[in-house]
C-alpha cells in the first residue's frame, strides 16, 4: 500500500481480555518495528522484524506480549490478559533494510488501546 | 543499549523566530539520526535525517547538525510559522544490523502568531 496501515484505530477492552493489533507495512519494506507511546513520551521500542523473523524482541515488557509476521508483510501484536497499564498508543513503522539509505522509518497512525 | 536525551521538553517562540532542539546520545556506534514531527493525534512524520558521515544537512527552513565527538545533534528551524507547532522527536540508531531507532522524549514546540 501507499503507507503503513494500522487497525483498529481505537480499541477499548476490559482488563484481563486478549487483544490483537494489526500492522500492514509499506509494500517491499523488509523491516517492521512496533513501538508503544504513552502520553507525553517518545515512542518506546517493543519488537523488530526483518522479514518473517523477530530479530529483536528485547523491548517486549513481559511474556503477555507477543508479535508475529508469518509471511514477512502484515504483522500482528498480541497482548494477553491485558492490564490497565497497557493503555497507550501502539505504533507500527516499516522501513527498507537500511533506512539510512532513504525514507527513514514510516509510521502508521497507531492503535489507541484503552484497558478499562 | 542506546540512550537519547532531548531538550527542552517545551519550547515557546514567536512567529518568525528561530527554534533549536538538542539531543545527545550515548552509543558512539550510532550512525543514523532522523527527526520526526508529530501533530496532535497524528502519526510521527520524518522531516529530516542525517548520517554520521555528514556534519550538517539543510532542507529549506530546517537544518540538522551533528557533532560525533560530543555525541550530540540539533534541529534548527528558522522563520518559524504557527504550522510548525507540534511535538518533535529525535532518534538515534546503530547501523550495520537492525537500525532500531531509540527516540528522545520529545519537544513540544509552540509558535505564537
Amino acid at each position: 500500500g501507499a503507507g503503513v496501515s494500522q487497525t483498529p484505530s481505537n480499541k477499548v477492552t476490559e482488563k484481563g481480555k486478549y487483544v490483537e493489533l494489526r500492522c500492514d507495512p509499506i509494500s517491499g519494506h523488509t523491516a517492521l518495528y512496533w513501538y508503544r507511546q504513552s502520553l507525553g513520551q517518545g515512542p518506546e521500542f517493543l519488537i523488530y522484524f526483518q522479514g518473517t523473523g523477530a530479530a529483536d524482541d528485547s523491548g517486549l515488557p513481559n511474556d503477555r506480549f507477543f508479535a508475529v509476521r508469518p509471511e514477512g508483510s502484515v504483522s500482528t501484536l498480541k497482548i494477553q490478559r491485558t492490564e490497565r497499564g497497557d493503555s497507550a498508543v501502539y505504533l507500527c513503522a516499516s522501513s527498507q533494510t537500511n533506512p539510512a539509505r532513504g525514507g527513514g522509518y514510516t509510521f502508521g497512525s497507531g492503535t489507541r488501546l484503552t484497558v478499562v | 543499549g542506546e540512550n537519547v536525551e532531548q531538550h527542552p521538553s517545551t519550547l515557546s517562540v514567536q512567529e518568525g523566530d528561530s527554534a533549536v532542539i538538542k539531543c545527545t546520545y550515548s552509543d558512539s556506534a550510532s550512525n543514523y539520526f532522523p527527526w520526526y514531527k508529530q501533530e496532535l493525534g497524528k502519526r510521527p512524520q520524518l522531516i529530516i535525517d542525517i548520517r554520521s558521515n555528514v556534519g550538517e544537512k539543510k532542507d529549506q527552513r530546517i537544518a540538522v547538525t551533528l557533532n560525533k565527538t560530543a555525541k550530540h545533534f540539533s534541529l534548527h528551524i528558522t522563520e518559524t510559522q504557527p504550522e510548525d507547532s507540534a511535538v518533535y522527536f529525535c532518534a538515534a540508531s546503530i547501523g550495520g544490523g537492525s537500525y532500531i531507532p531509540t527516540f528522545g522524549r520529545g519537544t513540544s514546540l509552540i509558535v505564537h502568531p
